[in-house]
């Protein structure tokens, strides 16, 4: 079973739809980070965070820590965030844990 | 800021070859990282440097090796390449500073490696 494991693999959506990424882990970490990778193969972070929420423009990240659980939403979807999202995690180690990626097509 | 940069950007080699991967980044970062991304897999760390001339190894190091000799670049080298290292490397970094932001990571935009 991997550390980290992501839900869905595959999401398509229509433009303003509300989405919902998740991201689940088995291992005690210090911090989850949020990252989207363009078509293009270009990796941006999105958000590190390692309790409650955290806001930025349409994005929204929370964790629970005693559930080992972190959402991915973002609010009133565009094509333009058509992109894989990945989930990693950092435990003890200077090693992040990465989940496979959530590809999300968004269509006008 | 260019923030952080890699070349080659494409490259092909036959088997048995060697080639330097250049990381340079401009944020004064201490840590840096090479990564390798696979299809249907995560990515996966090579090797990762927490201070200018110090090294670490990842999870998949053999057949790679770098060197910090600067804060700012890492390279990753490849001494003699095979089929299997046929790739996307990322380079990333992050600053060292207390608390969980300082754990966020910067990519580059990556080197597509193949290998005949």
């Amino acid at each position: 079973k991997n550390e980290v494991e992501q839900s869905p693999q595959n999401l398509t959506a229509q433009e303003g739809e509300f989405i919902t990424i998740n991201c689940s882990y088995s291992v005690g970490i210090s911090a989850l980070h949020w990252l989207q990778q363009h078509p293009g193969g270009g990796i941006v972070s999105l958000f590190m965070l390692s309790s409650g929420k955290k806001k930025h423009g349409r994005l929204i990240a929370t964790i629970n820590i005693q559930e080992k659980h972190s959402s991915l939403h973002i609010t009133a979807s565009h094509p333009r965030d058509s992109a894989v999202y990945i989930c990693a995690v950092k435990g003890g180690s200077e090693k992040l844990v990465f989940g496979k990626g959530t590809k999300l097509t968004v269509n006008p | 800021n260019a923030g952080v940069t890699q070349t080659p950007k494409f490259r092909v080699l036959k088997t048995g070859q060697s080639m330097t991967l250049l990381c340079a980044q401009d944020m004064n970062h201490e840590y840096m990282y090479w990564y390798r991304q696979d299809p249907g897999m995560g990515l996966r760390l090579i090797h990762y440097s927490v201070g200018e001339g110090t090294t670490a190894k990842g999870e998949v190091p053999d057949g790679y090796n770098v060197s910090r000799l600067k804060k700012q670049n890492f390279l990753l080298g490849l001494e003699s390449a095979a089929p299997s290292q046929t790739s996307v490397y990322f380079c990333a970094s992050r600053r060292n500073y207390r608390g969980s932001s300082s754990y966020e990571q910067y990519f580059g935009p990556g080197t597509r490696l193949t290998v005949t």
